[in-house]
């Protein structure tokens, strides 16, 4: 257990909705990142917050996709008017300076 | 652009036996490189890392080695056990933001 908490672990949601994650990273890292894993792929960077500035958004994160992480703790990621193509596994990970990156279980999507 | 790549997609070995698995990376400033483990359903777990400062670096019965004339990177697991079957990814730290980019991975198989 790497103390990150990510929530749901699973969701199925129609094509066309909105879906919200939510991860809770250790209290005390204030470099959170959010990636996206597709079957048999390595993850992929989406977004870095340092604290609760966002300062870095990957070209994969469309407008469809936002994140948030209001007062530094917890962030959530919102996808609207998912497609099937969203379908996959969504990391969220803390990284202390120059260490590595402590992932959450991850939310798996699948969009119908 | 930077990549990380991995040689072999499957690695099959008898329990006891030593494994090994191969990385290739392209970005000769990457300074910190980490190998993961994930079992299905699971986030990324840490194994070991190993700075671009370093040639080796030995864990519990893991061994990172780094070749940075030939931008390769190397995970060796003695006596295996069917608990290490898993997916392998490398990753390498990029620089600024220091997000990190993961290969495709590498499934090791132990058959008991």
């Amino acid at each position: 257990d790497t103390g990150v908490s990510q929530d749901p672990r699973h969701k199925i949601t129609k094509r066309g909705q909105n879906v919200t994650f939510r991860c809770d990273p250790i209290s005390e890292h204030n470099r959170l990142y959010w990636y996206r894993q597709t079957l048999g792929q390595g993850p992929e960077f989406l977004t870095y917050f340092q604290n609760e500035a966002q300062l870095e958004k990957s070209r994969l994160l469309s407008d469809r996709f936002s994140a948030e992480r209001p007062k530094g703790s917890f962030s959530t990621l919102e996808i609207q008017r998912t497609e099937q193509g969203d379908s996959a596994m969504y990391l969220c990970a803390c990284q202390p300076l120059n260490t590595e990156a402590f992932f959450g279980q991850g939310t798996r999507l699948t969009v119908v | 652009g930077e990549s990380v790549g991995l040689h072999l997609p499957t690695l099959s070995v008898q329990e006891g036996d030593n494994s090994i698995i191969n990385c290739a990376y392209s970005n000769s400033a990457s300074d910190y490189f980490i190998w993961y483990k994930q079992e299905s359903g699971k986030g990324p777990q840490f194994i070991i890392d190993i700075r671009s400062n370093m040639d080796k670096r030995q864990g519990q019965r893991v061994t990172v080695l780094l070749n940075k004339t030939v931008k390769h990177l190397s995970l060796q697991i003695a006596a295996t056990q069917p608990g290490d079957s898993a997916v392998y990814f490398c990753a390498e730290r990029g620089t600024g933001f220091q997000k990190l980019v993961f290969g495709t991975g590498t499934r090791l198989l132990v058959s008991p």
